[in-house]
């Protein structure tokens, strides 16, 4: 099974700065036929289901605002909300869907300073 | 718009049955794969299983291979999970989840229903 690795676990970020996450993979998730990487991230809020924010490691999903950004390949990767906004206080999961059993990170914690 | 409500849920003892239900509605059941995911209280997300739009393919994490039997019935627009053998440590809501593409790759998890939980306890 693949194994994804987060970091840090909790962060604390003032509002207007930027807030990074960071996921590891314990092999790559870059299918060489299409150089896609298979790879996304989510984000929970208290109380409600997750939902999807950025998938092929870096394309956003409709309606997610632009200040969220993925990047990455191969085994390293990183989330970045720039300008952090109350609303964004929640916990973000990385997720890797290059083969099964589908795996997520353990879940960073995003709170404001 | 998509629509995924979970039911079934509810407390049962260790050893026994559950099965839950996904109802799908507001988009073309019949095309895409599903998924269930489930969070234990205060605890991270862990993908369970995924079953193939067309119903033919299955796959299962190794903590409920043998025990979970994923489901669906495209005539009803309907997902389910068939959960036998329970263990105290399968406590958890369970979620229903659309596949982010029809057809082809299984990719991301999509859309997301609410989810209905589980408890199992004596």
């Amino acid at each position: 099974d693949i194994v994804m690795t987060q970091s840090p676990d909790s962060l604390a970020v003032s509002l207007g700065e930027r807030a990074t996450i960071n996921c590891k993979s314990s092999q790559s998730v870059l299918y060489s036929s299409n150089k896609k990487n298979y790879f996304a991230w989510y984000q929970q809020k208290p109380g409600q289901p997750p939902k999807l924010l950025i998938y092929w490691a870096s394309t956003r999903e409709s309606g997610v605002p632009d200040r969220f950004s993925g990047s990455g390949s191969g085994t390293d990767f990183t989330l970045t909300i720039n300008n952090l906004q109350a609303e964004d206080v929640a916990v973000y999961y990385c997720q890797q869907y290059y083969s099964n059993p589908r795996t997520f990170g353990q879940g960073t914690k995003l709170e404001i300073k | 718009q998509v629509q995924l409500v979970e039911s079934g849920g509810g407390v049962v003892q260790p050893g026994r049955s559950l099965r839950l239900s996904c109802a799908a509605s507001g988009f073309t059941f019949s095309s895409y794969g599903m998924h269930w995911v489930r969070q234990a209280p205060g605890k991270g997300l862990e993908w369970v299983a995924l079953m193939s739009y067309n119903g033919r393919d299955k796959y299962y994490a190794d903590s409920v291979k043998g025990r979970f039997t994923i489901s669906r019935d495209n005539s009803k627009n309907t997902l389910y999970l068939q959960m036998d053998s329970l263990r105290a440590e399968d406590t958890a809501v369970y979620y229903c989840v659309k596949d982010g593409q029809s057809y082809g790759d299984y990719v991301w998890c999509g859309d997301w229903g609410q989810g209905t939980p589980v408890t199992v306890s004596s």
